[in-house]
């Protein structure tokens, strides 16, 4: 079965930092480009980051620019999300995505991020 | 960029019709004829779901009660006979800079 697997999240203060990991099963990761979409408690979803297929091109939300950084190892089927100066504001399931050339057609189930004092 | 959805709350009967509308502040077609537009569904307790993608393109195995509509900056995504598996809050995105999603519509039976 095709599925990304996100682990890394938990509790951590503000101003700290965490790295998010997404590991890809059963399909080839490396053609895919990748995305990282969060929910904040009771909202909407919120896209954050995305990385092309050879890390070539990266975009990131307004919200997030210059705290996070999305990255990828290919011959790990593994994509990262790199976070620091977290704040409250950034309390959140943390969901990947994998891009086909149109949509992002498979999800992960998600990891939680908890910033608090 | 920036995506809006009406209605934010759709109650719907079991089998009747329903739609929900999405805008953009700016054209979502791509100088390589695609328009960049998709729409998920977060059905409760689920990871979000493809449902449509370039505007009007079923992903894989969605029913063929699901259609998606528009061009340009204005978009429609219509069911046409509601079921109550179809339950959920349902997002338009926009794909042509950067990603951005609408506020999302909660579907509920009525």
């Amino acid at each position: 079965e095709v599925r990304l697997v996100e682990s890394g999240g938990g509790l951590e203060q503000p101003g700290g930092s965490l790295r998010l990991s997404c590991a890809a099963a059963e399909f080839n990761f490396s053609p895919y480009s990748m995305n990282w979409v969060r929910q904040a408690p009771g909202k909407g979803l919120e896209w954050i980051s995305h990385i092309s297929s050879s890390s070539s091109t990266m975009f990131y939300a307004d919200s997030v620019r210059g705290r996070f950084t999305i990255s990828r190892d290919n011959a790990k089927n593994t994509l990262f999300l790199e976070m620091t100066r977290l704040t409250d504001d950034d309390t959140a399931i943390y969901y990947c995505a994998r891009e086909a050339g149109g949509g992002m057609d498979v999800w992960g189930q998600g990891t939680t991020v908890i910033v608090s004092s | 960029i920036v995506v809006t959805q009406s209605p934010l709350s759709l109650p719907v009967t079991p089998g009747e019709p329903a739609s929900i509308s999405c805008r953009s502040s700016q054209s979502l077609l791509h100088s390589n004829g695609y328009t960049y537009l998709d729409w998920y569904v977060q059905k409760p307790g689920q990871s979000p779901q493809l449902l449509i993608y370039f505007g009007s393109n079923r992903a894989s195995g969605v029913p063929d009660r699901f259609s998606g509509s528009g061009s340009g900056t204005d978009f429609t995504l219509k069911i046409s006979r509601v079921e109550a598996a179809d339950v959920g809050v349902y997002y338009c995105m926009q794909a042509l800079e950067g990603r951005t999603f609408g506020q999302g519509t909660k579907v509920e039976i009525k």
